[in-house]
C-alpha cells in the first residue's frame, strides 16, 4: 500500500530564517507530487507540482521554492522566511497518467509559524 | 474567475442528526467534483468523486449529489457521529485540454457534532 510522510508536524521559525519541509511517498513509482498551502478560512492553494525528477512547476510567485531530488521525495524550501509564509503546508501525491478522476492523497501537514 | 463557494461556513448539530452541506461552483469547463473530509491539523481525505454525468454518490453515511446544470453540489451526512466533526471541503477539477488539470478548493464547512 502507498503511504505519504511529511515532516515536521509543527515548526516555529524567526523571520529571515531558512526553511526546509520534506515529503516522501512509499509504495509507488513516479507519482505526481504537490505542495499546497492552507490559510485560515481559505481554500487550499497549489504552490508547486511535479510530474518527475527535477520537473517543478510553480503556480504562484512567492518566496518559496521546491525541488524533487529523487522520484518519491519532494522538498519545499525558502532562503528567508517572511511573516506571510505562515500557514498549514500540505504535501500530496497522485497516480501518474491516471484518469482525471484520480484521487489526491495528502500528507498530515506542517503547521508553520513565522514570528 | 473559477470559484468554489461553500455554505454554511460552520455548523453545529447534535449527535444522531442529519445535515446537508452546500457547494456552488462557477468552474467551467468542469471535469469532476470531489468532497474531502479534513480533521483539525490533518490532511484532507477523499470522500467522493463525481463526474458531470453522475447525480449522486455514496460513501457509507456520506451521500454527495451533483446538479451540473445549476453548478451545485451537496454533501448529506446521515445519523451524525462525534467523529464526523471536521471540515468538509468541496473541490472542483477544471477541465483543460492538455497540461495539468487544476483543482479549485472551497474554503470548507466546519462541522461540529455535539453529544
Amino acid at each position: 500500500s502507498q503511504t505519504i510522510h511529511q515532516w515536521p508536524a509543527t515548526l516555529v521559525q524567526p523571520v529571515g530564517s531558512p526553511l526546509s519541509l520534506e515529503c516522501t511517498v512509499e509504495g509507488t513509482s513516479n507519482p505526481n507530487l504537490y505542495w499546497y498551502r492552507q490559510a485560515a478560512g481559505r481554500g487550499l492553494q497549489l504552490l508547486f507540482y511535479s510530474v518527475g525528477i527535477g520537473q517543478i512547476s510553480s503556480e504562484v510567485p512567492q518566496n518559496l521554492s521546491a525541488s524533487r531530488p529523487q522520484d518519491r521525495q519532494f522538498i519545499l524550501s525558502s532562503k528567508k522566511l517572511l511573516l506571510s509564509d505562515s500557514g498549514f503546508y500540505l504535501c500530496a501525491w497522485s497516480w501518474t497518467g491516471g484518469s482525471t478522476n484520480e484521487k489526491l492523497f495528502f500528507g498530515s501537514g506542517t503547521q508553520l509559524s513565522v514570528l | 474567475k473559477n470559484q468554489v463557494e461553500q455554505s454554511p461556513q460552520s455548523l453545529i448539530i447534535l449527535e444522531g442528526k442529519n445535515c446537508t452541506l452546500q457547494c456552488n461552483y462557477t468552474v467551467s469547463p468542469f471535469s469532476n467534483l470531489r468532497w474531502y473530509k479534513q480533521d483539525t491539523g490533518r490532511g484532507p481525505v477523499s470522500l467522493t468523486i463525481m463526474t458531470f454525468s453522475e447525480n449522486t454518490k455514496s460513501n457509507g453515511r456520506y451521500t454527495a449529489t451533483l446538479d451540473a446544470d445549476t453548478k451545485q453540489s451537496s454533501l448529506h451526512i446521515t445519523a451524525s457521529q462525534l467523529s464526523d466533526s471536521a471540515s468538509y471541503i468541496c473541490v472542483v477539477r477544471d477541465r483543460v485540454s492538455g497540461g495539468y488539470n487544476k483543482l479549485i478548493f472551497g474554503a470548507g464547512t466546519r462541522l461540529a457534532v455535539h453529544p
